[in-house]
């Protein structure tokens, strides 16, 4: 079946613009998770999306950083105000169920944002 | 902070040889680890896992091996194949804790 989907997969932008990031999940899949990747570094989780609990915001970086995701399935992650420090690959994953560390994450590719 | 560390951004092996991943982390409450390989311009694949109750785990070419008191784990790739190139992450989660902590990576390279 279709893996985890992420559009675009290239956004350039201007600082001080706000951008909307899209992941298309696994179907079936309960658990959503979004993490970034800055050069060089390893991947920073964000956010973490349970069925209809209230998701896990422990990771966002500022109040600029927001994600929902609508009937359980599609998130959008937006980044209001981009700053160049905003600029890295932002992955998403999604897993079967919420098991902790014994339910596998996939990943989708990616999508790599540049502020200028 | 890094909690799960990769202290080696890169590794070059020989084709047929052993590749040795390293990777230390600092949390106790870690329990569950895991390898990732990606590729360029894809995102990480899941490659192999280990809980912390055994110290071994196998699957084909590769094996992890977990050091519970040194906080140290390691994959093993048996022999390597010029397709094994790509970046290594190590990650690791605890209790309650559902996202995963990723090391930095580890390039490796396998020379044909």
């Amino acid at each position: 079946g279709a893996g985890v989907s992420q559009s675009p997969s290239n956004k350039v932008t201007e600082k001080g613009k706000d951008v909307e990031l899209r992941c298309d999940p696994i179907s079936g899949h309960t658990a959503l998770y979004w993490y970034r990747q800055s050069l060089g570094q390893g991947l920073e989780f964000l956010i973490y999306f349970q069925g209809n609990s209230a998701p896990d915001k422990s990771g966002l970086p500022s109040d600029r950083f927001s994600a929902e995701r609508t009937g359980g399935s599609v998130s959008t992650l937006t980044i209001q105000r981009t700053q160049q420090e905003d600029s890295a690959v932002y992955l998403c994953a999604s897993s079967l169920r919420s098991g902790g560390g014994t339910d596998t994450q996939y990943f989708g590719p990616g999508t790599r944002l540049t502020v200028l | 902070d890094q909690q799960v560390k990769q202290n080696s951004p890169s590794l070059s092996v020989q084709e047929g040889r052993i590749s040795i991943l390293n990777c230390d982390y600092t949390n106790s409450m870690f329990d569950y680890f895991l390898w990732y390989k990606k590729y360029p311009a894809e995102g990480p694949t899941f490659l192999i896992s280990i809980s912390s109750i055994k110290d071994k785990n196998e699957d084909g070419r590769f094996t992890v091996f977990l050091n519970k008191s040194a906080k140290h784990l390691s994959l093993h790739i048996v022999p390597s194949q010029p397709g094994d190139s790509a970046v290594y992450f190590c990650a690791a989660s605890g209790t309650g804790r559902r996202a995963l902590t990723f090391g930095s990576g580890t390039r490796l390279q396998v020379q044909p």
